[in-house]
């Protein structure tokens, strides 16, 4: 079966740090990726996807970046995060030709 | 473009009581639609999806949604609220396409008051 880990499960950073979140997909081959980025009392919000290996579609514009530097691994980063940066985000899978996104566990962001 | 709209962010009924959560949705091709559920602090479960087919589909834990094309509405029901529905409710859209991407709801916080 295919598990989703995502790792910090929470985070506090100050204005001004970089930042690095972590998404790994097990038990599937070549998923499609996407970062959500979920704000208090908000839906979510597509910030990235990927179809393949240093595949990166950006959805808005954003102090974010991400990457994927293997088949299973997609990295939300940014050089110098903002007070708007926090909120929950999401990291989900999809098996490419299939209709259904699964989704990881979260990492709650918080800047001060 | 779609689009997703849930009416009502929050909705509370008794334990016992229907639930209804209200999702309506535009595309400009064929829809998939899905209901996904959100606990405190937890990613998203889904519950139920409909992509093709009967128009009335089952889910987990009794719930229960249908595609109405000509209303482009996609509610969500449950006969009998419990306790344990207690959570966030999204609704989604997808499109069929190879990047398959997803425009989610604001969502719908259900209370379930004993």
């Amino acid at each position: 079966s295919q598990t989703i880990h995502q790792w910090p499960a929470t985070l506090v950073q100050p204005v001004g740090s970089p930042l690095s979140l972590e998404c790994t997909v097990e038990g599937t081959s070549n998923p499609n990726l996407y970062w959500y980025r979920q704000a208090a009392g908000r839906g979510l919000q597509l910030l990235f996807y990927s179809v393949g290996i240093g595949q990166i579609s950006s959805e808005v514009p954003q102090n974010l970046s991400a990457s994927r530097p293997q088949d299973r691994q997609f990295i939300l980063s940014s050089k110098k995060l903002l007070l708007s940066d926090s909120g929950f985000y999401l990291c989900a899978w999809r098996r490419q030709g299939t209709d259904t996104q699964y989704f990881g566990p979260g990492t709650r962001l918080t800047v001060l | 473009a779609q689009s997703v709209t849930q009416l009502g962010s929050h909705v509370s009924v008794s334990e016992g009581a229907l639930v209804l959560l209200r999702c309506n949705y535009s595309s400009s091709v064929p829809p998939y639609l899905f209901w996904y559920v959100q606990y405190p602090n937890q990613g998203l479960q889904l519950l139920l999806k409909y992509t093709t087919g009967a128009t009335l589909v089952k889910g987990i834990n009794g719930f229960e949604a249908e595609f109405k094309k000509s209303e482009t509405s996609f509610h969500l029901t449950k006969p009998s609220a419990q306790m344990s529905d207690a959570a966030e409710y999204f609704c989604a859209v997808t499109l069929n396409t190879n990047a398959g991407k997803s425009t989610f709801g604001d969502g719908t916080t259900l209370t379930v008051k004993p």
